[in-house]
C-alpha cells in the first residue's frame, strides 16, 4: 500500500466549476502538507502549504486537512482554463527547515475547459 | 521570496558525455537540497538528498557513480549526469526548504527543472 494515495484522474470540468482534489495517507507521522501546481515540462509551484487539522483558504484555494481521517482536499473555486495541469499533493513529518523528505501522492491532471 | 533557480532548462547530449544541472537558492540558504527525477505522466521520485559540505545521501536504486551531486555552498547544489545514456533521459527537479530572511516558512520550493535528452 502506498503511503499517500491520489486519484490520478484525468479530471474535466467546465470553467467556473468547483474542483475538489483529494489524497488520503496511511503515516502518522505526517505532519505537514502541501498542495503543488505542475505545468507540463515546468517544476512544481507551491500553492498551500499546512501544518493542522482545518481549512486554509487564499483566493480561490481551500486547502483542508483532517488529521484524524487521513485525508487532505484542495478546493478550486471559479476555475479558469488556468488552472489545467496537474496537482500534487505532499506531505512530510517535519516541517520545510528540518529537512525532512516529502512523500507525494501520483498528481491528478485536471482541465478546465472554456 | 524563497526562489531556487535551475539551470538549464533543457539540454540535449550525446550519449557518453556528461551533464551538470545547477540549482541555486537566490534569497535563502539552502542546508538541503532533493533531487527528483520524473518521467512522463508521472510523480516524482526522489534521487538524492543532499546536505551542505557533506556526501549525498542516495536513495535505493541510484547510481551514486552515475549521478554526482555536489552541495558545497549554501546557495549552490549540483547534479551531474556522468557518461549519460538514452535511458538517463528525463526530467530532472531540485528541491529545497525555505525559511526567508525574516522567518516565513516556504515549505519546499523547486526549482524550473531541467530536460536532459541523451541522443
Amino acid at each position: 500500500q502506498k503511503e499517500v494515495e491520489q486519484d490520478p484522474g484525468p479530471l474535466s470540468v467546465p470553467e467556473g466549476a468547483i474542483v475538489s482534489l483529494n489524497c488520503t495517507y496511511s503515516n502518522s507521522a505526517f505532519q505537514y502538507f502541501m498542495w503543488y501546481r505542475q505545468y507540463s515540462r515546468k517544476g512544481p509551484e507551491l500553492l498551500m502549504y499546512t501544518y493542522s487539522s482545518g481549512n486554509k483558504e487564499d483566493g480561490r484555494f481551500t486547502a483542508q486537512v483532517d488529521k484524524s481521517s487521513k485525508y487532505i482536499s484542495l478546493f478550486i473555486r471559479d476555475s479558469q482554463p488556468s488552472d489545467s495541469a496537474t496537482y500534487l499533493c505532499a506531505m512530510s513529518a517535519g516541517d520545510g527547515t528540518s529537512g525532512s523528505r516529502l512523500t507525494f501522492g501520483e498528481g491528478t491532471q485536471l482541465t478546465v475547459n472554456p | 521570496g524563497a526562489v531556487v533557480s535551475q539551470h538549464p532548462s533543457w539540454v540535449i547530449c550525446k550519449s557518453g558525455t556528461s551533464v551538470k544541472i545547477e540549482c541555486r537558492s537566490l534569497d535563502f540558504q539552502a542546508t538541503t537540497m532533493f533531487w527528483y527525477r520524473q518521467f512522463p505522466k508521472q510523480s516524482l521520485m526522489l534521487m538524492a538528498t543532499s546536505n551542505e559540505g557533506s556526501k549525498a545521501t542516495y536513495e535505493q536504486g541510484v547510481e551514486k557513480d552515475k549521478f554526482l551531486i555536489n552541495h558545497a555552498s549554501l546557495t549552490l547544489s549540483t547534479l551531474t549526469v556522468t557518461s549519460a545514456h538514452p535511458e538517463d533521459s528525463s526530467f530532472y527537479i531540485c528541491s529545497a526548504p525555505a525559511r526567508d530572511k525574516v522567518g516565513i516558512n516556504y515549505g519546499y520550493t523547486f526549482g524550473s527543472g531541467t530536460r536532459l535528452t541523451v541522443v
